[in-house]
């Protein structure tokens, strides 16, 4: 099946500092969502972007379906950024979404 | 926005009893559900597929027999744990997709189960 891996694992900033987490995943896709899950498990969707770029306030993502990969970004970091990112997707052979392993953020004020 | 409920948020039971966690699509019809396990700090792992009307399919390693889902209606899925044991104590999610092309539309999780087995 399809491989999903995240980068980095863990990453600690200061508040204001941006970041991008990436994910790569080893075959095409159908779908591709980002999601943050908070501190109290809670998953929020951020992006559904099986391909291109979209934007919405400081978050952004890119996914370059021909490379497989796609990134997540981040500006101007707040706390209540920090929780885990998760990269999803569905491969286009299979129906089921598989989920990558995320990345740990933790915002220090 | 699409909305996916979930209940209970929490749930404590004793090694042996039973435990139905219940997955509702509030604004729209699911035709398909799935049922994630998350162990601490750990990422989701699927665990089952259901679609509505027609059994569930289960990944590999999961128990059919001790992880029972039901999908009776496009709006309601159940996973019922039968005889928990401590080692099922973990964090259970539902997530649901709609529309006639289920496996390229967004996917729409409920808030999750905690579930701890004294």
């Amino acid at each position: 099946g399809i491989q999903v891996e995240q980068s980095p694992p863990d990453l600690i900033l200061q508040e204001g500092a941006n970041s991008t987490l990436r994910c790569n995943f080893s075959d095409s896709v159908n779908n591709l969502q980002w999601f943050h899950q908070n501190p109290w498990g809670q998953l929020i969707n951020l992006f559904y972007i099986p391909s291109g770029t979209k934007q919405n306030g400081r978050l952004s993502a890119t996914t370059v379906a021909t490379e497989r990969y796609s990134l997540l970004y981040i500006s101007s970091s707040q706390t209540t950024d920090s929780g885990v990112y998760f990269c999803a997707v569905v491969g286009s052979s299979a129906s089921k979404i598989i989920f990558g392993s995320g990345t740990r953020l933790s915002i220090r004020p | 926005g699409a909305v996916v409920s979930q209940h209970p948020s929490r749930v404590i039971c004793k090694s042996g009893t039973s435990v139905k966690i219940e997955c509702r699509s509030l604004d729209f019809q699911a035709t398909t559900m799935f049922w994630y396990r998350q162990f601490p700090k750990q990422s989701l792992m699927l665990m089952a597929t259901s679609n509505e009307g027609s059994k569930a399919t289960y990944e590999q390693g999961v128990e059919k027999d001790k992880f029972l889902i039901n999908h009776a209606s496009l709006t309601l899925s159940t996973l019922t744990v039968t005889s928990a044991h401590p080692e099922d104590s973990s964090f259970y999610i539902c997530s649901a997709q709609g529309g006639t092309s289920s496996y390229n539309s967004p996917l729409h999780f409920g808030n999750g189960t905690r579930l701890t087995v004294t």
